[in-house]
């Protein structure tokens, strides 16, 4: 079965560190990957978005991830985090093969200032 | 454009109460879905439609009915409400139903169900 996992549930940083969150997608033949964030209180919003082509996605607010398909990995990175970056992130993939995206489990970042 | 709107943005149910959760969207997509969002269980796809008289089920459909009469709205319904469908439910669209992996998904802002 088609499944994304994110195996970092809650991630606790110092303002200024650097950030990697892990995501892992199943094979399942073509897949479309996304990363989605939800800040508090608020509703989901895209990150960045994976279909072809170079690896390596930027997205908004200075964060990048790189697609390696030998590992069934969308890992997400930013250089160095900030207070506001205090959130739940959002690992998806979408299968070619299936009318439908699914979601890991998310992991909740926390940035101490 | 109000993008996809929910409502009510807060619900509290009684165990066997049932009632329709609504989602709406003024952006003419065509594909439209609902999930529920549980701690440590990120968001699961309940039912999907990827146009007009059109749905199918997702992963966690029991217990929850949806229809698609217009491009516009896919209420979901809670036929029997039970105290495992405690979650947050998210409607979400999309524009293209055949390229719907290369699109962004829009959210709604949630709905806060409780049963007791």
């Amino acid at each position: 079965a088609q499944s994304v996992s994110q195996h970092n549930h809650h991630v606790i940083l110092s303002e200024a560190a650097s950030l990697e969150l892990g995501c892992n997608y199943s094979y399942g033949g073509t897949v479309n990957l996304f990363w989605y964030v939800q800040y508090p209180g608020q509703h989901l919003q895209l990150l960045l978005k994976y279909f072809s082509g170079d690896p390596l996605v930027k997205g908004i607010k200075g964060f990048e991830a790189e697609f390696i398909k030998s590992k069934f990995s969308f890992n997400l990175r930013k250089p160095s985090v900030q207070w506001s970056d205090t959130a739940e992130y959002f690992c998806a993939a979408w299968y070619s093969s299936a009318s439908k995206i699914i979601f890991g489990s998310g992991t909740r970042l926390s940035i101490r200032p | 454009n109000a993008g996809v709107t929910q409502t009510p943005k807060f619900q509290v149910l009684k165990t066997g109460q049932s009632m329709t959760l609504q989602c709406a969207q003024d952006m003419n997509h065509e594909y439209m879905s609902w999930y529920r969002q549980d701690p440590g269980m990120g968001l699961r796809l309940i039912h999907y439609s990827v146009g007009a008289g059109i749905t199918d089920q997702g992963e966690v459909p029991n217990g929850y009915n949806v229809s698609r009469s217009t491009t516009e709205d896919f209420p979901l319904r809670l036929l029997s409400a039970a105290p495992s469908q405690t979650s947050v439910y998210f409607c979400a669209s999309s524009p293209d139903r055949d390229r719907v992996g290369f699109y962004e998904q829009y959210f709604g802002p949630g709905t806060r169900l409780t049963v007791t």
